[in-house]
């Protein structure tokens, strides 16, 4: 069954310290591994893709298949950052479109 | 363009009543979904569409009807509320592909209460 799993539902750090989200997944396929974020009172909305390999707002994420993992990680946390952080799994090449959520993690960086 | 629109903004509904939440896009998606996100279980999809007049069920389809009789709209309907229906409702859009995935587009959410 496709499953993805966010194991911390509020994680808090201090301006300036590193940030690691974490998400694993249970997919028997090539799953394509999402990351969305929810700033206060704004929409849902992506923010980055592992087919990407690109670096938003100094976030990073790699796909680890052997650990079927795809942590979410920034070096030096900012309070702009803080908002609920949603890990997202897609089909692959089976895709429909549909994509299956994280429970979410909501990061809180104080000043 | 407006992108994705989700009308009411707030809803209270009592036990046993029935209503539809709006959902439009303007981005010529072919792909529409519907999620629930609920305290300390993310997003849920519900419904969802790859195109005008198909429709399938999501992880937790009951209690609720969707149809999609245009490429723009597609309406949620509660059949007869119940107090586990509480939640906040996204709908999400993009284009369909069977193969990599595009990014959804949300829309902003509404929040029902049924009591």
């Amino acid at each position: 069954a496709q499953r993805v799993t966010q194991p911390e539902k509020l994680l808090s750090v201090f301006k300036g310290a590193p940030v690691e989200l974490k998400c694993n997944y249970s997919y028997s396929g090539s799953p394509e591994l999402f990351w969305y974020v929810q700033y206060s009172r704004q929409r849902l909305q992506l923010l980055l893709r592992h087919i990407s390999r690109e670096s938003i707002k100094g976030f990073t994420a790699d796909l680890n298949k052997g650990e079927t993992s795809f942590h979410l990680k920034k070096p030096f946390a900012q309070e702009e950052d803080s908002a609920m952080y949603y890990c997202a799994l897609s089909g692959g090449s089976s895709n429909t479109g549909k994509l299956i959520f994280g429970q979410g993690t909501t990061l809180q960086v104080k000043p | 363009n407006a992108g994705v629109t989700q009308t009411p903004k707030f809803q209270v509904l009592k036990t046993g009543q029935s209503m539809t939440l709006q959902c439009a896009q303007d981005m010529n998606h072919e792909y529409m979904s519907w999620y629930r996100q609920d305290p300390g279980m993310g997003l849920r999809l519900i419904h969802y569409s790859v195109g005008a007049g198909i429709t399938d069920q999501g992880e937790v389809p009951n209690g609720y009807n969707v149809s999609r009789s245009t490429t723009e709209d597609f309406p949620l309907r509660l059949l007869s509320a119940a107090p586990s229906q509480t939640s906040v409702y996204f709908c999400a859009s993009s284009y369909f592909t069977s193969g990599p995935s595009y990014e959804q587009y949300f829309g902003p959410g509404t929040r029902l209460t049924v009591t």
